[in-house]
C-alpha cells in the first residue's frame, strides 16, 4: 500500500478510558499531520509534526491530547480521560515536507466514546 | 486567524448540468488553496490546488477553479456533472509561508441525480 493508514479504523470506549490511533505514513514524508472532522464540518487541526519534532501543536483541544512520532515515521496520536465530545473521525495526512505541496489523507479512525 | 466559508452546505443537479461551489477565505497573508473532494466510503483526495501563476487551476475529472484574489474567492467549477460526482467537497487553504496547517471550510456535499 502506499497511501497513508490508519488503525484501528473504527474505535469504541467508554467515557474516562485512555485511547490511542496510530497513522503510518505515506513512506519518505517528512511531515505528518492530524486532524479531527466531527459530523457535517470540515477536518479541524490538531497537530503537525516535522521528521519527529511536533512542529506545531496549536490544534490540541486540551492536554488530554498528545502525539508522539520517535522515528520520524508512524504517528500515535493519545486521547486521556476520553469524553463524548472526543467522539469524531480522526484523520491523518503526509507530506513531502515542502511548502504548498498536497497533503495526502488516510482513511481516518472513526472513534466514539459511550 | 484563518476562516474559509463554504456557503452552499447542499447541492442537488441533474446529469449535465453546470456546478459552481463557492469559497471565500479570510487571511491576511499570501496563501495556498486546495479543494479536496470525499467519494462515497472513500478518503479525501485533493482536485485540484493553486500555488502561484496562472489564476485559473485545472484539475482532475474535468474540474475547474479560479483564485480571484481581489474577492478572496477560489470557486470550484465543473461545465457538466456526472452521477459519479456525488461527493463531499471540502475547500481549504493554509499560509504560504509560515504555518502549514490547512484550515477547511465545512464542505459541500452534492448529490447529481441521473
Amino acid at each position: 500500500g502506499a497511501g497513508v493508514s490508519q488503525t484501528p479504523s473504527n474505535k469504541v470506549t467508554e467515557k474516562g478510558k485512555y485511547v490511542e490511533l496510530r497513522c503510518d505514513p505515506i513512506s519518505g514524508h517528512t511531515a505528518l499531520y492530524w486532524y479531527r472532522q466531527s459530523l457535517g464540518q470540515g477536518p479541524e487541526f490538531l497537530i503537525y509534526f516535522q521528521g519527529t519534532g511536533a512542529a506545531d501543536d496549536s490544534g490540541l483541544p486540551n492536554d488530554r491530547f498528545f502525539a508522539v512520532r520517535p522515528e520520524g515515521s508512524v504517528s500515535t496520536l493519545k486521547i486521556q480521560r476520553t469524553e463524548r465530545g472526543d467522539s469524531a473521525v480522526y484523520l491523518c495526512a503526509s507530506s513531502a515536507g515542502v511548502q504548498g505541496e498536497t497533503q495526502y489523507f488516510g482513511p481516518g479512525t472513526r472513534l466514539l466514546v459511550l | 486567524a484563518q476562516s474559509v466559508s463554504q456557503h452552499n452546505h447542499h447541492v442537488i443537479l441533474s446529469e449535465a448540468a453546470s456546478l459552481e461551489l463557492g469559497c471565500n477565505y479570510s487571511y491576511g497573508g499570501t496563501v495556498n488553496l486546495f479543494w479536496y473532494v470525499q467519494y462515497p466510503g472513500q478518503h479525501l483526495q485533493l482536485l485540484l490546488k493553486y500555488f502561484s501563476g496562472d489564476p485559473l487551476v485545472k484539475g482532475i475529472k474535468g474540474f475547474e477553479a479560479e483564485f480571484i484574489k481581489s474577492k478572496f474567492s477560489f470557486n470550484l467549477r465543473k461545465p457538466s456533472v456526472q452521477w459519479s460526482d456525488t461527493a463531499e467537497y471540502f475547500c481549504a487553504v493554509n499560509a504560504r509561508t509560515g504555518r502549514r496547517a490547512l484550515t477547511f471550510g465545512s464542505g459541500t456535499r452534492l448529490q447529481v441525480q441521473p
